[in-house]
This record gives C-alpha cells, structure tokens and sequence, in this order.
C-alpha cells in the first residue's frame, strides 16, 4: 500500500512563532496532497489542499508547499496561536485516501 | 447545518456479534467513506463509495462490509467483530468530482468501539 510519514510525531512553538510540519509520500501518481487538522475529540477537519502540478498554496495563514522530487510535503502556519494546538495529518489521494500519522503540535502561550 | 452523523458514538459489545455503525450526511455528497483511527497508524480508510451502489475497498476492509442504498447512508458493518476491531472509526463524505472525490472531505464526531 500507499506510505504517508510525518516527520517528528510532536512539535512545541512558542505563541506567535510560525510553525512547519512536514511529510514525506511516496506515490508520484497521487493527484491531490491535503493537509488537515483534529482536535481533541474531534473528526478531522480539512485545512488546504494542493494539486500535484503546483509547488504552493496559501491560504489564510497556512501555506502548503509541495516538493515531488523528494516527495515531501510541507505546511506552515503563521503566527501560530493557541488554537492551533491539535494533531496534524497529511494525506495523498486519486480515489482513495492515504494519511500520514500525524502530528501533535502543542502552542506554548 | 451541514453536517455528517454517526451513531452510535460509543459501543462496547463481545466477539461475534453482529453490529452497524450508522452515518448519514446532509450535504447530498456523492462521495463517502469510513476509517480507522488507531494509535501509531493514523487513519486507514476501510471502504468508500463513489455514489449510490457504489463501493469499493479501501486499505482495511478485511471483517467489515457497507452498503450505499441511499445517497445520504453509508452504514459500516461488523458481522463477526474480533477485538483487533476495536478503534476509533470516522465517517466522511465530500462532493465527488470528475474523476475522483473532492478534497475536502466532512467527518463525523467518531464512533469508539471496544470488542472484548
């Protein structure tokens, strides 16, 4: 099957900082890289996604950056803030999805 | 409100007996899927449905069946659990595009099932 790996299972920013969460993929035909957020609790929630032929998204305080020759993903939140201490999971997708393990960001205040 | 349902969202039952999982969207999404969410393992989709009598196996769809009689449906089914069923299960859904799903897929709340 498909493999999805973030980089460091846990990361610690100070309030304010920007944050990055990385994650290494390795299908080269997936067509879509979707970044998404899960609180405690909680379903995941979607982020942003980017399409394989583009290298960057933004979005409101977030960008995605996508790397296909060392099939990395990235995704880096500005002016990080409390509430957006939660787990981070990448995923890759044709018609199936493939997540990564995630990622626990905490926000130091 | 826009929402994806599941019930019910807490289930202790015993090895053998048969049990569903209900999940209804409100969205009329075509698409529409259950995972798997255990501890190391991220989510690994089960199955997912393109449309209605539309299914197909995902990554782990070995001990569970769904069926998709109705657009909004998409109920997930144990016909024998075994404990290596216990986890956390979400069900989601998102409009369905030409050629694949769309990428912003709606969760729902989860469902915690623990098979003893």
């Amino acid at each position: 099957g498909e493999s999805v790996g973030l980089h460091l299972p846990t990361l610690s920013v100070q309030e304010g900082d920007n944050s990055i969460i990385n994650c290494a993929y390795s299908n080269s035909a997936s067509d879509y890289f979707i970044w998404y957020k899960q609180e405690s609790g909680k379903g995941p929630q979607f982020i942003i996604d980017i399409r394989s032929n583009m290298d960057k998204r933004q979005g409101q305080r977030v960008t995605v950056l996508l790397n296909k020759t060392v099939k990395h993903l990235s995704l880096q939140i500005a002016a990080t803030q409390p509430g957006d201490s939660a787990v981070y999971f990448c995923a890759e997708t044709g018609n199936q999805f493939y997540f990564g393990t995630g990622t626990s960001l905490t926000v130091i205040p | 409100e826009a929402q994806v349902t599941q019930n019910p969202r807490y289930l202790i039952t015993v090895t053998g007996k048969k049990l569903t999982v209900t999940c209804s969207q409100n969205m009329n999404h075509e698409y529409m899927s259950w995972y798997r969410q255990d501890p190391g393992l991220g989510l690994r989709q089960i199955y997912y449905s393109m449309n209605v009598e539309v299914t197909d196996k995902g990554d782990v769809p070995e001990g569970y069946k769904v069926s998709r009689k109705e657009k909004r449906n998409f109920p997930l089914i144990l016909e024998s659990p075994s404990p290596n069923q216990t986890s956390l299960y979400f069900c989601a859904s998102s409009l369905a595009l030409a050629g694949g799903p769309a990428y912003e897929q709606y969760f729902g709340p989860g469902t915690r099932l623990t098979v003893t």
